[in-house]
């Protein structure tokens, strides 16, 4: 099947700093890439739409200037959380959609833990 | 917009119980459903999908649901339990190729 994967797994990380954590589809395109979060005991929250070659689509109440969001190949996206603060602690999931249809299955990666302290 | 409930936030099961987890969504439109299992430590894995066809879906390790229009839901089910099948479980809907997840059920199957 498609794999997904993340880097890093889990990160700790100072106040005021910024992380980079990558999404890449390892054995497909994806033109489409999800970013989610999800807090403990609690459900994936979709972030934002990254589309490769053009800007995220953020959801509402996601501070597009936080979480910058950048899909330059069909393979790769980041998610750069910047000046990182302890209430950004959570789980950070990315999926990858082959293909163009909506009609596809997304292929998720191991998510990301960070912890800002 | 697109919502996904799901009613049972934990349940707690003796293995070889059946198992039937509640979904429901909000928009009557073309849909498609999802079931995915997260257990403890690991990543979110399909267990099963339903995009056309017929409604009831058969996935992996035994699990199957049912898609009824009329009631807007897709509960999952599985006829008998085991402990490996304590995790975490979600229901999610693809609106626009991006993904509504419902809160989470979390299953607890005691030996």
């Amino acid at each position: 099947g498609a794999v997904v994967s993340q880097h890093p797994s889990w990160v700790i990380c100072k106040s005021g700093t910024s992380v980079k954590i990558e999404c890449r589809s390892l054995d497909f395109q994806a033109t489409t890439m999800f970013w989610y979060r999800q807090f403990p005991k609690q459900s994936l929250m979709l972030m934002a739409t990254s589309n490769e070659g053009s800007k995220a689509t953020y959801e509402q109440g996601v501070e597009k200037d936080k979480f910058l969001i950048n899909h330059a190949s069909l393979t790769l996206s980041t998610l750069t959380v910047t000046s990182a603060h302890p209430e950004d602690s959570s789980f950070y999931i990315c999926s990858a959609l082959p293909g163009q249809g909506v009609n596809t299955e997304a292929f998720f990666g191991q998510g990301t833990r960070l912890t800002v302290v | 917009a697109q919502s996904v409930s799901q009613h049972n936030h934990h349940v707690i099961l003796s293995e070889a119980a059946s198992l039937e987890l509640g979904c429901n969504y909000s928009y009557g439109g073309t849909v498609n459903l999802f079931w995915y299992v997260q257990y403890p430590g690991q990543h979110l894995q399909l267990l099963l999908k339903y995009f056309s066809g017929d409604p009831l879906v058969k996935g992996i390790k035994g699990f199957e649901a049912e898609f009824i229009k009329s009631k807007f839901s897709f509960n999952l089910r599985k006829p008998s339990v085991q402990w490996s099948d304590t995790a975490e479980y979600f229901c999610a809907v693809n609106q626009g190729g991006k993904l509504i997840f419902g809160q989470g059920t979390e299953l607890s199957v005691k030996p």
